[in-house]
């Protein structure tokens, strides 16, 4: 099986644009989880969807968003980007809900780096 | 609220010697325990889990970790390191969801190893 795929891979944006960032997860996953790593912070969970409902949001302004397809492929936007937005964008994808005691298996990311 | 720590951030060890990494979480329920690796530039890859039964468990990579409830510990070990083992090493509590999402991560340790 394929694992999770995140395009694009890298990305350069300036401040005040907006981004999307797309997540295809592994054959019959049905749940996508979106983290955000810095080396500040390290490791912060976005959102998490389940047959394309958000059924949890992590403590992120709403510029930040994002949603599920019918396929449980996802997609998350991040507009007026600021400069601490520059980060490495993961999203893992597990099975069934409640990932926390699902297995989350993790695609190689996406590098935005905000000008 | 939930927690995990990794005290060590950067660890060197030699070629061939044993490693252990130390993680302790703070849940007031049964965890369900991870440890990730992470290389340069990558995503995270699942080294094991422990979700119940025998306190030992066994990964991938020849990697091990024992989970310690008296201690709220789960630390990860290797009897013998290879240079490719060089990583980021994170460890992970998952949980029924909420705001801090479906997993914790420590702030991860970076493991260096000399020839």
């Amino acid at each position: 099986k394929a694992g999770v795929t995140q395009t694009p891979r890298y990305l350069i944006k300036t401040r005040g644009q907006q981004v999307t960032l797309s997540c295809s997860p592994i054959s019959g996953h049905r749940s996508v989880s979106w983290y955000q790593q810095t080396p500040g912070q390290g490791l912060q969970f976005l959102f998490e969807y389940f047959s394309e409902t958000q059924r949890n949001k992590g403590n992120f302004p709403g510029r930040f968003s994002g949603r599920q397809f019918s396929n449980s492929r996802s997609e998350m936007n991040v507009s007026t980007l600021e400069l601490g937005d520059s980060a490495l964008y993961l999203c893992a994808s597990s099975l069934e809900e409640l990932a926390g005691v699902e297995t989350q298996y993790f695609g190689p990311g996406t590098r935005l780096l905000v000008l | 609220a939930q927690s995990v720590t990794q005290p060590d951030i950067h660890i060197t060890v030699s070629e061939g010697a044993s490693l252990e990494l130390r993680c302790n979480y703070s849940y007031g329920a049964t965890p369900y325990l991870f440890w990730y690796v992470q290389s340069p530039g990558q995503g995270l890859q699942l080294l094991l889990k422990y979700f119940s039964g025998d306190t030992l468990v066994q990964g991938i990579k020849g990697f091990e970790a024992e989970f310690k409830r008296s201690q709220s510990s789960f630390n990860l070990r290797k009897p013998s390191v290879h240079w490719s083992d060089a990583a980021e090493y994170f460890c992970a509590v998952g949980l029924y969801g909420g705001s801090q999402g479906n997993l914790i991560f420590g702030k991860g340790t970076k493991l260096s190893v000399k020839p």
